[in-house]
C-alpha cells in the first residue's frame, strides 16, 4: 500500500519570503499522480498543484512550485513571496494511475503560519 | 455554481440518532467519494462510487451506508450515531479515467453530543 509522509507538523515563514514544505511517499508503482492541497481554517480543501509522475518537468502554479524527485520519492512544495493568505494546513497526497478504484492517500499535513 | 456541494454544512445531533449528509456534483464526473477528517485532521477515504457502483469500501462500521441514486449524487447515511463519529465529512468527485484531480466539497461538520 502507498504511504505519504509529512514529517514536519508545523512551519513558519516571514511574509514575502520563501518556504518549502516537505513530502515523501512510498510506492511500487511507476505511474501515479501527486498533489498538494491547502486547507484554510474554513476547512475547505483547495487544490494547489498537481504533478504527473511521468513528467520530468516540475509543475508550477504562479507562486507555487514543486520539486519532484521520482527516484528519491520526494515531492516538496515551494511557496515564493509568501502572503498572509497562505497560512493554512497543507496536505500532500498520492493517487494511483487512473482507474475506478484509485483513491487519494494523504499525509498528516503541515500547518503553515505566515508572520507579518 | 459550486462544483461539489454538500448539505448540511453543520450538524449537531445526539448520540443514537440517525442522520444523512447529501452530496451533489455538477462536474460531470463518474466517480464520487466520501472522506472523513478526524479531530487530528487526518483525512481518510471511506467510500467511492463509480457510475453508481460501490468501488471502495474501507474499514467503516456498518452504521455508515452510502447511497448513490445517480452519478451526480452520493449521500451518506449514519445510523446510531456515536461520539466518535464527530468529524468533518468531505464529499469529492473525479473522472476515473482521465483528469485525475479529485475535487472536494466544503465539508460537513458533524458533532455528536
Amino acid at each position: 500500500a502507498q504511504t505519504v509522509t509529512q514529517s514536519q507538523p508545523e512551519m513558519s515563514v516571514q511574509e514575502a519570503e520563501t518556504v518549502t514544505l516537505s513530502c515523501t511517499y512510498d510506492t511500487s508503482e511507476s505511474d501515479y499522480y501527486l498533489f498538494w492541497y491547502k486547507q484554510p481554517p474554513s476547512r475547505q480543501m483547495i487544490l494547489v498543484i498537481r504533478q504527473e509522475a511521468y513528467k520530468q518537468q516540475n509543475a508550477t502554479e504562479n507562486r507555487f512550485s514543486v520539486n519532484f524527485q521520482k527516484a528519491a520519492k520526494s515531492f516538496s512544495l515551494k511557496i515564493s513571496d509568501s502572503q498572509l493568505g497562505d497560512a493554512a494546513m497543507y496536505f500532500c497526497a498520492y493517487r494511483s494511475e487512473a482507474g475506478a478504484n484509485s483513491k487519494l492517500t494523504f499525509g498528516k499535513g503541515i500547518t503553515l503560519s505566515v508572520r507579518p | 455554481d459550486t462544483a461539489v456541494s454538500q448539505t448540511p454544512k453543520y450538524l449537531v445531533t445526539q448520540m443514537g440518532n440517525d442522520k444523512s449528509i447529501k452530496c451533489e456534483q455538477n462536474l460531470g464526473h463518474d466517480t464520487m467519494y466520501w472522506y472523513k477528517q478526524d479531530s487530528k485532521k487526518f483525512l481518510k477515504i471511506m467510500f467511492s462510487y463509480n457510475n453508481k457502483e460501490l468501488i471502495i469500501n474501507e474499514t467503516v462500521p456498518n452504521r455508515f451506508s452510502p447511497k448513490s441514486p445517480d452519478k451526480a449524487h452520493l449521500n451518506l447515511h449514519i445510523n446510531s450515531l456515536e461520539l466518535g463519529d464527530s468529524a468533518v465529512y468531505f464529499c469529492a468527485s473525479s473522472q476515473a479515467l482521465k483528469g485525475n484531480t479529485i475535487y472536494f466539497g466544503e465539508g460537513s461538520w458533524l458533532t455528536v453530543v
